[in-house]
Parts: structure tokens; C-alpha cells; sequence
């Protein structure tokens, strides 16, 4: 079967740098997305990778590692306004979007 | 600006009463979702359009039915709502299925069953 997995919930402090991990094992892979979602609201795209490595887009970076299945979500430099879930997707064989349930990222003062 | 709208952002119906939900783009997307999405838990792809050929999910309850009369409306008819199909409903286009094409969504409609 086709399975995301990524922690439930983190919380971290404004101004610090937390890392979201995402594991997945899917048939096929055409790429990994990264979604952010305020509660009540529709997710909003922030990073798409396909091949190894490190994508930085300013506060944020998304790094995979297809051997290992695994990819995070750093986010640094966190704001309030960062407090959200964070959902990872991967395209699968048949250009599906196979999502994670989504880590909630608690932010305190 | 181009985007995704739905309408409505929030709906009420009665347990058993028809409802439908709807959503146009302006981004002339050939590709167009609908999601059930549930609290604290991933978006279920339930169908969706590639142009005008329509692709519906395996586990999708016969319940939920999808039209798509031209590029910039898809619809979602929700034949007899039952308390189980309160979620969020979320609509999402892309410029194709390929590998590259990011799904973007629309806000949302969140349905409440009585």
C-alpha cells in the first residue's frame, strides 16, 4: 500500500528553526510537495522537489532524499504566522497525489 | 487575479436533503479535483476531470457525483448527505498532470449536516 507518514503535532519558539520530517513509500515517484494549511483554510502550496537535494525559498527549504524516501521541511527564522499544518504529497506512478495527514506546527512567544 | 473559487464558503443542509457545491477557476487549467477533507486528517481525492474525461476514485460512495460543464466550472452533487459527509470540500486545479503541475486549491466549502 501506498503510506505518508509525518509527525502529528511540534511546537516550537518564535525566532528558532524547526524541521518537519516526512517518510513515505509510494508506487512510483514524480515528485514531493509541500503544503501549507491555516486551520479553516485551503492548503497553499510552498515547495515541490523531484530530485536530491536542497531547495531553499527564503524562510523556507525543502530537502529529498529519494533512496530513503524522506524528505523535511525546514522552516527558519519562525513567525507566528507560521503556525499551520504543514502537509507533504507525493505524485505517484499514476500522478496521483498521495498526501500525509499533516504536522500541526504550534509556534509560542 | 486568477484563481480558484468556490462557493459557498459555508454550508448547512439537512441530513438526506441534495446538495451541491461549486467551483470555477480562471487559471485555464485542464485539471480539475475534488477533495473531501476531514479535521486533522489528509485530503481524500474523491474524482477528477482531465479536460472533460472524468476519473472517479475506487472508494468514492456513489453518494458523490461530479459535472464539469465547460473548463471553468466543476460541481459537486451530494445526492443525500449524511452526518458522516460533514467535512471540508475542497476544490483544486492544475495546468495538466504531469510531473511539474502544482494543484492549486481553492478556499473551501465546509459542509455541516443536521
Amino acid at each position: 500500500g501506498q503510506n505518508i507518514d509525518q509527525p502529528t503535532e511540534m511546537t516550537a519558539t518564535e525566532g528558532a528553526i524547526v524541521q518537519i520530517n516526512c517518510t513515505y513509500q509510494t508506487s512510483g515517484f514524480n515528485g514531493l510537495f509541500w503544503y501549507q494549511q491555516h486551520a479553516g483554510e485551503a492548503p497553499t502550496f510552498l515547495s515541490y522537489n523531484v530530485l536530491d537535494g536542497l531547495e531553499e525559498k527564503g524562510r523556507f527549504s525543502s530537502f529529498l532524499s529519494r533512496s530513503k524516501g524522506y524528505s523535511y521541511l525546514l522552516l527558519k527564522e519562525l513567525q507566528m504566522k507560521d503556525s499551520a499544518s504543514y502537509l507533504c504529497a507525493v505524485l505517484d506512478s499514476n500522478y496521483q497525489l498521495i498526501w500525509g495527514a499533516g504536522t500541526k506546527l504550534i509556534i509560542k512567544p | 487575479d486568477a484563481m480558484v473559487i468556490q462557493n459557498p464558503r459555508y454550508q448547512v443542509t439537512q441530513f438526506g436533503k441534495p446538495v451541491t457545491l461549486s467551483c470555477s477557476q480562471t487559471l485555464n487549467h485542464n485539471v480539475m479535483y475534488w477533495y473531501q477533507q476531514k479535521s486533522s486528517q489528509a485530503p481524500k481525492l474523491l474524482f477528477h476531470y482531465y479536460d472533460k474525461d472524468f476519473n472517479n476514485e475506487a472508494d468514492t460512495p456513489d453518494n458523490f457525483q461530479s459535472r464539469r460543464p465547460n473548463t471553468s466550472f466543476c460541481f459537486l452533487d451530494i445526492r443525500s448527505p449524511g452526518l458522516g459527509d460533514a467535512a471540508m470540500y475542497l476544490c483544486a486545479t492544475s495546468r495538466d498532470r504531469g510531473t511539474t503541475d502544482t494543484q492549486y486549491f481553492g478556499p473551501g466549502t465546509r459542509l455541516t449536516v443536521l
